[in-house]
């Protein structure tokens, strides 16, 4: 079935640095992509996505490029701030599988320092 | 326009009890999703529902049931309630449209204990 592989967390950095979160996928199908973001104590809001190879997704400074042929959707910001802790998750979803399911990864959680 | 609502925020429950989740979805949705994010688990798909019929379910054990109402609000009725059911469940709405992009935007969710 689908999958989705994330990066292991936690991942902790300084403000300003550069940011990527690793996110690899299966899937049979093909499928949308999405990151979405849940600070602490709230659910979850999409952060970006994208629904065809070679889309790029962007929102807040964040970036993510489906690729096809590596089967990835890497996150990546320039400059983080402490504001951006938070966990990250990278999702799928495969309407060809005749389930409008999301898939999930396992969530990395971002921890920014000042 | 406002966005997912979910209720309770917080319910405690004894092994054994049955719980009952609400979910109302963004006006113009008629898609409504469960995912149960227990920790260290991450997100795991429970149910999805849509214009009132039972579309999928994820890999949960029948205990785990629910419906979608005429107005397309839903309800997550979890029986026996076992320790490990102890969770964030979290509800998302979409178009619900076949195909597509499937954006599904999420509720603060009800944060389950079982005792």
């Amino acid at each position: 079935g689908d999958s989705v592989t994330q990066m292991e967390g936690p991942v902790t950095l300084s403000e300003e640095a550069f940011l990527t979160i690793n996110c690899t996928y299966t899937a049979t199908g093909y499928p949308s992509l999405f990151w979405y973001v849940q600070y602490p104590g709230e659910g979850l809001q999409l952060l970006l996505k994208a629904t065809k190879a070679d889309d790029k997704g962007s929102n807040k400074g964040f970036e993510a490029t489906y690729r096809k042929e590596t089967t990835s959707f890497h996150l990546e910001k320039g400059s983080v701030q402490v504001s951006d802790s938070a966990v990250y998750f990278c999702a799928l979803s495969d309407p060809y599988q005749g389930a409008q399911k999301l898939v999930f990864g396992q969530g990395t959680r971002l921890t920014i320092n000042p | 326009e406002a966005g997912v609502t979910q209720s309770p925020t917080h319910l405690i429950k004894t092994r054994g009890q049955q719980a009952t989740l609400r979910c109302s979805p963004i006006s113009g949705h008629t898609s409504v999703y469960w995912y149960q994010q227990a920790l260290g688990l991450g997100l795991q798909f429970l149910l999805w529902y849509d214009e009132g019929e039972e579309r999928n379910r994820g890999n949960f054990p029948p205990r785990f049931s629910g419906r979608q109402f005429p107005n397309y609000s839903s309800e997550l009725n979890v029986n026996a309630l076992e320790l490990e059911d102890s969770a964030l469940y979290l509800c998302a709405s979409s178009l619900g449209t076949s195909g597509g992009d499937n954006e599904q935007f999420f509720g603060p969710g009800t944060r389950l204990t079982v005792l």
